[in-house]
């Protein structure tokens, strides 16, 4: 069965201080693994799609990059509008499958 | 352009009765899913619509859980005789196909309230 986890669950930072979440996966067959962005109250926001081991992808303060067993988004000087849930998914296994397994969630909070 | 919308954006209803939410998806995407997020826990994935092919139900929790959607347009989520377990976020996202690996675009989802 695929499973996504995500760490740490929570994670608190000072505004300009930099770091990185988890998500470890185990999938047969990975197909893309994504990143979202989920505000309080708000569906899901798309940051990023990976699909193979060694790609990397940024976007302003983000960076996801991803190994054969899990992927990392790293968080460069954030701000305190960057306070958000960050979930990670996989993709994966043949024959058109097309669900996205998701892991919990890293709660993120950037104090000023 | 327009984005995923689902209404109603929050529904509180008795246990019992039965509930029907509806999604609009991007207009030209073809692929269609839903997934319920329940409180403090992942999104779990329900059912998948892709053009004219056979429904994927394989995540649907029980048989009083239906979706339909016409062509490639409006879905409803159609929960029967709700229960206190089925209070969640039920959240749309659509793709432009269902083929290769596509990103999935989430609507706002809505909150349903079990009493």
């Amino acid at each position: 069965e695929d499973q996504v986890t995500q760490s740490p669950e929570a994670l608190r930072l000072q505004e300009g201080e930099s770091s990185s979440l988890n998500c470890s996966y185990t999938v047969s067959g990975l197909r893309g693994l994504f990143w979202y962005r989920q505000d309080p109250g708000k569906g899901p926001e798309f940051l990023f799609t990976l699909y193979s081991a060694g790609e990397e992808k940024e976007k302003e303060r983000l960076k996801a990059t991803l190994t054969k067993k899990e992927s990392f988004l790293h968080i460069t000087a954030p701000k305190p509008e960057d306070s958000a849930t960050y979930l990670c998914a996989v993709q994966a296994g043949f024959g058109g499958a097309q669900k996205l397994v998701f892991g919990q969630g890293t709660r993120l909070t950037i104090n000023p | 352009g327009a984005g995923v919308s689902q209404s109603p954006s929050n529904k509180v209803t008795e246990k019992g009765k039965d509930v029907e939410l509806r999604c609009d998806p991007i207009s030209g995407h073809t692929a269609l899913y839903w997934y319920r997020q329940r409180l403090g826990q992942g999104l779990e994935f329900l059912i998948y619509f892709q053009g004219n092919s056979a429904p994927d139900k394989s995540g649907l929790p029980s048989d009083r859980f239906s979706a339909e959607r016409t062509g490639e347009s409006v879905s409803t989520l159609t929960i029967q005789r709700t229960q206190q377990e089925d209070s969640a976020v039920y959240l749309c996202a659509s793709s432009r196909s269902g083929g290769a690996v596509q990103t999935q675009y989430f609507g706002p989802g809505t909150r349903l309230l079990v009493l």
